[in-house]
């Protein structure tokens, strides 16, 4: 069965420092896409990056990273020169398979605080 | 991109009663799914739901409580019945890109169950 661990339940990072938000996951599946969402307390579920198991390189979207080491099993999101907009909830999730028409299942998030 | 609209953004219900989220998206998608955030946790998907066959409940999650209509291939309906405080949660409807990768979330109902 497919598992998302996220093990940093908070994160505090001063203003224009990068910060890493680790993501390990386990799938049986050759196929699959690992996921970054971002959860403002607003409560709306922003999707940020993806990266589909295949893709040799590591996915980049402006300020979004995605470190991904197969062998590893690990997704982990980088946010490069953080902002105070990036205080959020930040779910690492997984899809197996290729097709949206398959269930994405998520980690237990991680709340990062940007201290001015 | 799909466009999600959820219908109530929130609501404060009475135990025992039953509410109906609508979730309406501007294009025609195969799947849809519906999640359960409960306060202060992740995502759980609750079903899937594809158009013309009964939707497939995830494992702690029944019919019963959790009715789901899909109509169309742009509306679904999830009912949270006999309501208990315990249910209290945001309720979240999902479809998948046809064409790409993305999955892409509706604003979410906010329920507060007293």
């Amino acid at each position: 069965a497919q598992k998302i661990t996220q093990t940093q339940p908070g994160m505090f990072v001063q203003e224009k420092e990068a910060v890493t938000l680790d993501c390990t996951y386990d799938t049986s599946d050759q196929s699959y896409g690992l996921f970054w969402y971002k959860q403002p307390s607003s409560g709306e579920m922003i999707f940020l990056i993806y990266q589909g198991s295949y893709d040799e390189q590591n996915a980049t979207e402006g300020r979004y990273s995605l470190n991904f080491q197969k062998a590893r099993k690990s997704a982990n999101l980088v946010i490069s020169a953080s902002q105070l907009g990036d205080s959020a909830m930040y779910f690492c999730a997984m899809r197996e398979e290729y097709s949206s028409a398959s269930k994405i299942i998520f980690g237990s998030g991680t709340r990062l605080s940007i201290r001015p | 991109s799909a466009v999600i609209s959820q219908k109530p953004s929130r609501d404060i219900c009475q135990r025992g009663t039953s509410l109906t989220i609508q979730c309406q998206v501007d294009s025609q998608v195969t799947m849809m799914f519906w999640y359960r955030q409960q306060p202060g946790q992740s995502l759980t998907l609750i079903a899937t739901a594809n158009q013309g066959s009964e939707a497939t409940y995830e494992s702690g999650f029944v019919i019963d409580k959790f009715p789901i209509s899909r109509p169309n291939l742009t509306f679904s309906t999830l009912t949270v019945s006999n309501m208990s405080p315990e249910d209290s949660s945001i309720y979240l409807c999902s479809v998948g890109d046809r064409l790409h990768y993305e999955q892409y979330f509706g604003p979410g109902t906010r329920l507060t169950v007293t």
